[in-house]
């Protein structure tokens, strides 16, 4: 596609529920990347992916979070039991090795 | 450990007034350095970019130089536009694939 899209673009969930934020990079961008935005911040790196590999979760926030990319293209951002503190926008970014970073349009997740 | 620095906002500015955004950074090597801009409901778009001490990263009227003895980053431009309205991140990248942003600035530009 022409960028980096994310599914859904807002998701509410009821404190406890488990949700999963999709990212469909661009094409044949071998990186990808999973930022946390919370409100009137900037974003946090939780973690990255070149192909299929997750090489870096150490700002995944808990086990609770969860990241994969099976076939080293769409990735899903998973969070169990979700949390209040757990609102705030997701953002997936992708990019060619080592290059810059191509943002998406973010998941804005709102845990009641 | 990395950090990025920015000037609070919100800044308000009128149309055609000069605007500076301070950002200074704290890095180990030698980082390359960016300013991303957020317009509403919408995805970090990238502004532009220096990559060495000294480079100036230039775009749609927006300058920043990178300046190594002041580790700093400053966004500026000459005369701003309503459309100019966002929220603008300084960010940098010190020899990984990480990225550290700063908090944002909001820029407001009135008619």
């Amino acid at each position: 596609g022409a960028g980096v899209s994310q599914s859904p673009r807002y998701k509410v969930a009821k404190r406890g529920q488990d949700v999963a934020l999709r990212c469909d990079p661009i094409s044949g961008h071998v990186s990808l990347f999973w930022y946390q935005q919370a409100l009137g911040q900037g974003p946090e790196f939780l973690t990255y992916f070149q192909n299929e590999a997750q090489l870096d979760k150490s700002g995944l926030p808990s086990d609770r979070f969860f990241a994969e990319r099976p076939e080293g293209s769409v990735s899903t951002l998973k969070i169990q039991r979700t949390q209040q503190e757990d609102s705030a926008v997701y953002l997936c970014a992708s990019s060619v090795r080592g290059n810059e970073q191509f943002f998406g349009p973010g998941t804005r997740l709102t845990v009641l | 450990g990395d950090s990025v620095t920015q000037m609070e906002g919100p800044v308000t500015l009128s149309e055609e007034a000069f605007l500076t955004i301070n950002c200074t950074y704290t890095a180990t090597g030698y980082p390359s350095l960016f300013w991303y801009v957020q317009y509403p409901g919408e995805g970090l778009q990238l502004l532009l970019k220096a990559t060495k001490a000294d480079d100036k990263g230039s775009n749609k009227g927006f300058e920043a130089t990178y300046r190594k003895e002041t580790t700093s980053f400053h966004l500026e431009k000459g005369s701003v536009q309503v459309s100019d309205s966002a929220v603008y991140f300084c960010a940098l990248s010190a020899g990984t694939y990480k990225y550290i942003f700063g908090t944002g600035t909001r820029l407001k530009v009135l008619a």
